[in-house]
């Protein structure tokens, strides 16, 4: 059965912090790994990573994934309190459906 | 990116009523279209798969008859919720996956369901 973890799943920090988020997966037929910030409706898109060690950046944000270790981390640099959100990972298969981790729930305190 | 909208966004209905949730691909076309569920402080959990022209395919533990799944167009899928229930009670969030792309899958802002 098709599985994606992350970790941890609540994280609380100071404005200004760095934080990084995992996630790893067991998806069968892998195609990409996708993550999501969800604040108080759907998740928005934020990165799909397909290759290993290529590194997705947007901002403050960035993405990596190691297909070998079947792992993908999230960094968000000088966090800010508007980053407050879950964020959720989540391992696409061959059939495009998305399996999707538990969250982490980031809250950045000022 | 591309746009998907869901109708109605919230939703209040009485036990045993039936509740359609429309959900629309503006600016592309969506072969496929997902429906998920999502419980307060829980992840999403895929329900099923719509195909246009086609049945859905559900996920297991997903009754067929309950959920009715409609794709009667590239760019409209439709959820029925039938003789609902409070444990029915939940964010349904719906997405397409962008025909010609690179199988984003783009979201729809949810519809939250209240069974009373």
């Amino acid at each position: 059965e098709d599985k994606v973890v992350q970790s941890p799943l609540s994280l609380v920090v100071h404005e200004g912090d760095t934080v990084t988020l995992n996630c790893s997966y067991e998806v069968t037929n892998f195609r990409s790994l996708l993550w999501y910030k969800q604040e108080k409706k759907a998740p928005t898109f934020l990165f799909m990573l397909t290759s290993s060690g290529i590194e997705k950046k947007s901002g403050r944000l960035s993405s990596i994934l190691d297909k070998k270790e079947l792992f993908s981390i999230l960094n968000i640099t000088a966090t800010q309190t508007g980053d407050s959100a879950v964020y959720l990972c989540a391992g696409q298969g061959g059939s495009e459906k998305l399996v999707f981790g538990k969250g982490t729930k980031l809250t950045v305190n000022p | 990116g591309a746009v998907v909208s869901q109708h109605p966004s919230r939703v209040i209905c009485k036990s045993g009523t039936s509740v359609k949730i429309e959900c629309r691909s503006l600016d592309f076309q969506a072969t496929t279209m997902f429906w998920y569920r999502q419980f307060p402080k829980q992840s999403l959990m895929l329900m099923a798969t719509s195909n246009e022209g086609s049945k859905a395919t559900y996920e297991q533990g997903v009754e067929k008859d309950k959920f009715l799944i409609n794709h009667a167009s590239l760019t409209l899928s439709t959820l029925t919720v039938t003789s609902a229930h409070p444990e029915d009670s939940s964010f349904y969030i719906c997405s397409g996956v962008h025909s010609g792309g690179a199988h984003e899958q783009f979201f729809g802002p949810g519809t939250r369901l209240t069974v009373l």
